[in-house]
């Protein structure tokens, strides 16, 4: 079964500090593709980042980086110097590739509330 | 492009009323999936669909929840008869198939359903 966990339920931090979200996967397939989402207190859902599995290359976009090793299935996301723009809730989020390519459902961790204060 | 439109935004309704989401794709994407979110259980898939056919409705709580999709761009969640534990919001999501962008699967702004 697929599963994702994000165990850090809340992190807090001051203004300019770095922070990492950690997100640990479960899949059994080989083929599937990593996702992480932020949510504002506006409550949409924000797309941040796609990874499918056979780029472990990590990425960087702006303040944001990610890194995917796939030896540890974790797909962590870290944000530098952080922002109080950038207090949210983060989710990471799995998905499979169905046969014919399109992608399967997505499957959510529960979570990270980030608080970054001034 | 308009984005994944859901409507209505808010929506109060009484206990034993039906309740209908609506969700507009965005033009080329070709899956749509509906989540609910809540704080106990946070996000899960209720049903979703892939060129219009069911693929997965194992998320859908129970037979008072239903979900169509008529046409290429359009799909709609009914709750008949609502009851308070259905409160939620309700995220409608679509995506097309990988390796034709970049983006992945793109959500509306949510039902916030309040069902009292």
């Amino acid at each position: 079964a697929q599963k994702v966990t994000q165990a850090q339920t809340e992190i807090s931090v001051v203004e300019k500090e770095d922070v990492t979200l950690d997100c640990v996967y479960e899949t059994r397939d080989t083929t599937y593709y990593l996702f992480w989402y932020k949510q504002p207190p506006s409550g949409e859902l924000v797309f941040l980042i796609r990874r499918n599995s056979f780029d472990e290359q990590n990425e960087i976009s702006g303040r944001y980086s990610w890194n995917f090793q796939k030896s540890t299935s974790s797909f962590n996301f870290t944000i530098t110097a952080s922002q109080v723009v950038d207090s949210a809730v983060y989710f990471c989020a799995l998905s499979e590739a169905n046969y014919g390519g399109s992608q399967g459902n997505l499957i959510f961790g529960k979570g990270t509330k980030l608080s970054v204060k001034p | 492009d308009a984005g994944v439109i859901q409507s209505p935004r808010h929506e109060v309704t009484e206990m034993g009323q039906e309740v209908t989401l609506r969700c507009k794709l965005i033009s080329g994407h070709n899956s749509l999936f509906w989540y609910r979110q809540t704080m106990m259980r946070g996000l899960e898939l209720l049903i979703y669909f892939n060129n219009n056919v069911p693929i997965d409705d194992s998320g859908m709580p129970e037979d008072r929840f239903s979900a169509k999709m008529p046409n290429a761009s359009f799909s709609t969640l009914k709750i008949q008869p609502s009851e308070p534990r259905d409160s939620a919001v309700y995220f409608c999501a679509s995506s097309r198939v990988p390796g034709q962008g970049v983006d992945g699967y793109t959500f509306g702004s949510g039902t916030r359903l309040t069902v009292v």
